[in-house]
């Protein structure tokens, strides 16, 4: 079956790092491009970020560009978030997704960011 | 960035009727290849969204054909020809044409 677990997020103060991980499993990760997609509680869904099949490619929000890094080791099926100088209004449900637009679209259950003092 | 405008906003259904969502896109998210980079979502409580429908009419694996996507252009409905308690949630609108990729409001769906 296809899996993706995000781990890495928790409580962090604002201006600090943190790093999100989403292992891949069920599929071949290096075959799809890959999207994370955040939900302040309560709120819609934002797309943050994306990175093409072997890493060379990618796009990030407005919001986040300059910030936030997103990478991958295909070697061990992992996508990642460096997220840095977080600040209150990146709070929230961060997601994983393969494949976003694409007929194999999947996301993971997700990993909550409280940015807070 | 290419603004997703769903209506309505919310709606309450009855077991067995049927149910429409439109989304209107501020551009086409028609792809030059001939693709529709349009998708819609479902995203029940407490659980992630899932893909429902992409291209704008391809269901997607293991979706009920009781749900179905159409349109051109900028205009796209999802239905949903006989809602079932289990359709409750939050469905969403989606264009991957050009980042950053754009989503509706989301439109709730009660059942009566």
């Amino acid at each position: 079956d296809v899996q993706l677990v995000e781990s890495g997020g928790g409580l962090v103060q604002p201006g600090g790092s943190l790093r999100l991980s989403c292992a891949a499993s069920g599929f071949n990760f290096g075959s799809f491009w890959m999207h994370w997609v955040r939900q302040a509680p309560g709120k819609g869904l934002v797309w943050v970020s994306r990175m093409n099949t072997d890493g060379r490619i990618t796009d990030y929000a407005d919001s986040v560009r300059g910030r936030f890094t997103i990478y991958r080791d295909n070697a061990k099926d992992t996508l990642y978030l460096q997220m840095s100088s977080l600040r209150a209004e990146d709070t929230a449900v961060y997601y994983c997704i393969r494949d976003l637009a694409g007929r194999g679209g999947f996301w993971g259950q997700g990993t909550l960011v409280t940015v807070s003092s | 960035d290419i603004v997703m405008t769903q209506s309505p906003i919310s709606l309450s259904v009855t077991p067995g009727e049927p149910a429409s969502i439109s989304c209107r896109s501020s551009q086409s998210p028609l792809h030059s290849n001939g693709k529709y980079f349009f998708d819609w979502y479902l995203q029940k409580p407490g659980q992630p969204p899932r893909l429902l429908i992409y291209g704008g009419s391809y269901r997607a694996s293991g979706v009920p054909d009781r749900f179905s996507g159409s349109g051109s252009g900028t205009d796209f409905t999802l239905k949903i020809s006989r809602v079932e308690a289990e359709d409750v949630g939050v469905f969403y609108c989606m264009q991957g044409l050009e980042t950053p990729y754009t989503f509706g409001q989301g439109t709730k769906l009660e059942i009566k």
